[in-house]
């Protein structure tokens, strides 16, 4: 199956400080990736929608001027987490839409990265 | 009300049991119905996906859909240790378009 990859896998860091988290897909084009927040023993919740070549598309709670999100190719999106604080700790999965499997909505998950913010 | 209700589980059983994970949803513009697998500080998994409503098999897991009654299922037969996971489902479709909602997932464990 279609590959994505996360980097890096776990990051500390202090509060105030941002983070940025790369998602790629490796063996296909994604137009379109979606990222996840995951808290312990809870679901994904879905933050965006990350479009190739476009802004990205908030769902309703999460600043987009704190997770700022960067689609700048068919096989990389980022996620920058800025002026992290403690209550952002959390795992932060990505996944990409394969475009030959767009029909069957099919998402290939990423590892996902944990951040842990001090 | 949640688009999506799974019960978080625990759920555990002996090894060769037959396990049944279930999930009910509101919105019935769904067409799409996935189950994923997600071990511990891992990113998810597809394990099946079915599109409206029927039955598919593939290998030891069965899945189902009844759109009638807004209801999934996922069968484990001869459930083994390594089966040990969270399970979630996952719809889309519909209005919604590509975007998926999952269900809480539900904790499994099975016992050697």
């Amino acid at each position: 199956g279609a590959v994505v990859s996360q980097h890096p896998s776990w990051v500390i860091c202090k509060s105030g400080t941002s983070v940025k988290i790369e998602c790629r897909s490796l063996d296909f084009q994604a137009t379109t990736m979606f990222w996840y927040r995951q808290f312990p023993k809870q679901s994904l919740m879905l933050m965006a929608t990350s479009n190739e070549g476009s802004k990205a598309t908030y769902e309703q709670g999460v600043e987009k001027d704190k997770f700022l999100i960067n689609h700048a190719s068919l096989t990389l999106s980022t996620l920058t987490v800025t002026s992290a604080h403690p209550e952002d700790s959390s795992f932060y999965i990505c996944s990409a839409l394969s475009q030959g499997l767009a029909n069957l909505n099919e998402q290939f998950f990423g590892p996902g990265t944990r951040l842990t913010v001090l | 009300q949640k688009e999506v209700e799974q019960d978080p589980g625990p759920l555990s059983v002996p090894e060769g049991a037959i396990v049944s994970l279930n999930c009910t949803y509101s919105n019935s513009a769904f067409q799409y119905f996935m189950w994923y697998r997600q071990y511990s500080r891992k990113g998810p998994e597809l394990l099946m996906y079915t599109y409206s409503s029927g039955n598919k098999e593939d290998g030891r897991f069965t899945a189902q859909v009844d759109k009638s009654s807004k209801y999934i299922s996922l069968f484990i037969r001869d459930s083994q240790p390594s089966d040990s996971a969270t399970y979630l489902c996952a719809m889309s479709g519909g209005t919604g378009g590509f975007k998926t909602i999952f269900g809480a997932g539900t904790r499994l464990f099975v016992k050697a």
